[in-house]
């Protein structure tokens, strides 16, 4: 079983919708998660992170954490085509300075 | 203020060559990570390495790849005698002594072996 699960879709949605995009991981241990947004043919940048259970709003954008489950999610409301690109939820290494990734799921917002 | 430098940002390579990818990091920043990239995956830890130090190469293959962060210079990923299954992006971030929180990832390197 992987460390940090994602759906890699691809996922296509009109502007205006809201998008779900989820991750689940396998480690209770882990306490942060972030979410980084990746366009094509650049390097990741980050997009939120949280600690622990609970939401986190900046935004457009909500993470969401639900650590009894191991499930986050990141919300995007009012979809735009700017935001269109893989979205990767990470997580530190419990003590390690690496990010463990999920798969990225790649989203496309139709005009 | 410039971020993480990658260079080459394309690399072909033949089956065989050695293959040489360069990292600048952020002013300022002394943690240097390497991580790669294959079609259709996330991204995967490779090393973390420190100035004149690895500190952490767990993710490194265990022969053809070698990575260093010299005193001066750019962090040089080293990967000998290229096989198909080298081909990713290999991407490089940097970070202040903090860690994982100021990460900043370059544009890549992809390199096609061929």
């Amino acid at each position: 079983q992987k460390e940090v699960e994602q759906d890699p879709g691809p996922l296509s949605v009109p502007e205006g919708a809201i998008v779900s995009l989820n991750c689940t991981y396998s480690n209770s241990a882990f306490q942060y998660f972030m979410w980084y947004r990746q366009y094509s043919r650049k390097g990741p940048e980050l997009l939120m992170y949280t600690y622990s259970s609970g939401n986190k709003e900046d935004g457009r954008f909500t993470a969401q954490v639900d650590k009894s489950s191991k499930y986050i999610s990141l919300f995007i409301r009012d979809s735009q085509p700017s935001d269109s690109a893989t979205y990767l939820c990470a997580i530190p290494d419990q003590g390690a300075q690496k990010l463990v990734f999920g798969q990225g799921t790649r989203l496309t917002i139709n005009p | 203020n410039a971020g993480v430098m990658q260079n080459p940002r394309h690399l072909v390579r033949r089956r065989g060559q050695e293959a040489r990818l360069r990292c600048s990091p952020m002013k300022g920043h002394s943690h240097v990570y390497w991580y790669r990239q294959l079609p259709e995956e996330g991204l995967k830890f490779m090393v973390y390495l420190q100035k004149e130090n690895i500190i952490d190469e767990s993710g490194m293959p265990k022969e053809r790849f070698s990575a260093e962060f010299p005193k001066e210079g750019p962090s040089i990923l080293r990967i000998q005698q290229v096989v198909r299954g080298d081909s990713a992006a290999y991407f490089c971030a940097s970070s202040p002594p903090s860690g994982t929180w100021g990460y900043t990832f370059g544009s890549g390197t992809r390199l096609t072996v061929v």
